[in-house]
């Protein structure tokens, strides 16, 4: 089954230390990003990768880091999360270009 | 940069009752995608427009893309509790590195029965 894979669920830290939230698609898609998602204020990019060791930032950067060390897992990386990075998170695929985007399960993070 | 607006943010309706929520870009598109997140889960991809004027149906509902490309809508008539969930436009220009997609703010749609 095509799908995009995100772990955890549901995560709750505290400010200041690392998590890293894994995300893995079976579809072979070059395209992957990860959205955050914020009542209001729809899906917002966080960053992009157009393929393996091609990465870029979005729309909200700060505060978070990424890698595309292989086509199938783009993690993302929180080194010292504060509480305004408490967000429902998206990892999405699709093949680059314009074309329908597959989107995870969702992380929701709270951070206290 | 690109924005994409989506208006209203929330709509309750009655059962039976049509709804609509329209996107406006800031910038031509090359297309729009629609998607539907029900509550508790995830975006899930509905359609994609590509042509200026260009109209398309699924059941009940009707998706429309501006001759300008650069606003869209999308029309459900009688709606279904099973329509409830949050709607979401998104854009794609081909001035945007990569064919970034860039989501409207969502249209949260509730159903009274």
């Amino acid at each position: 089954e095509a799908q995009v894979t995100q772990n955890p669920r549901y995560l709750i830290t505290v400010t200041g230390k690392k998590l890293t939230v894994t995300c893995s698609q079976n579809m072979n898609h070059e395209y992957m990003s990860w959205y955050r998602q914020d009542p209001g204020l729809g899906l917002r990019q966080i960053y992009y990768s157009m393929n393996v060791e091609v990465t870029d930032k979005g729309d909200v950067p700060e505060g978070y880091k990424v890698s595309r060390k292989e086509k199938r897992n783009f993690p993302l990386i929180l080194e010292s999360p504060s509480p305004n990075q408490t967000s429902l998170y998206f990892c999405a695929s699709r093949v680059t270009g314009t074309t329908e985007a597959f989107f995870g399960q969702g992380t929701r993070l709270t951070v206290v | 940069g690109q924005q994409v607006m989506q208006i209203p943010q929330y709509q309750h309706v009655q059962e039976g009752e049509d709804f609509t929520t329209y996107c406006n870009s800031s910038t031509t598109l090359s297309n729009i995608q629609w998607y539907k997140q029900r509550p508790g889960g995830h975006p899930v991809f509905l359609i994609q427009l590509v042509k200026s004027g260009e109209v398309k149906k699924q059941k009940r509902l009707t998706f429309q893309f501006g001759e300008a490309k650069k606003n869209s809508s999308l029309h459900i008539t009688a709606t279904q509790t099973t329509d409830v969930g949050t709607y979401f436009c998104a854009g794609a220009s081909s001035m945007e590195y990569g064919n970034k997609l860039v989501f409207g703010a969502g249209t949260i749609l509730r159903v009274k029965s």
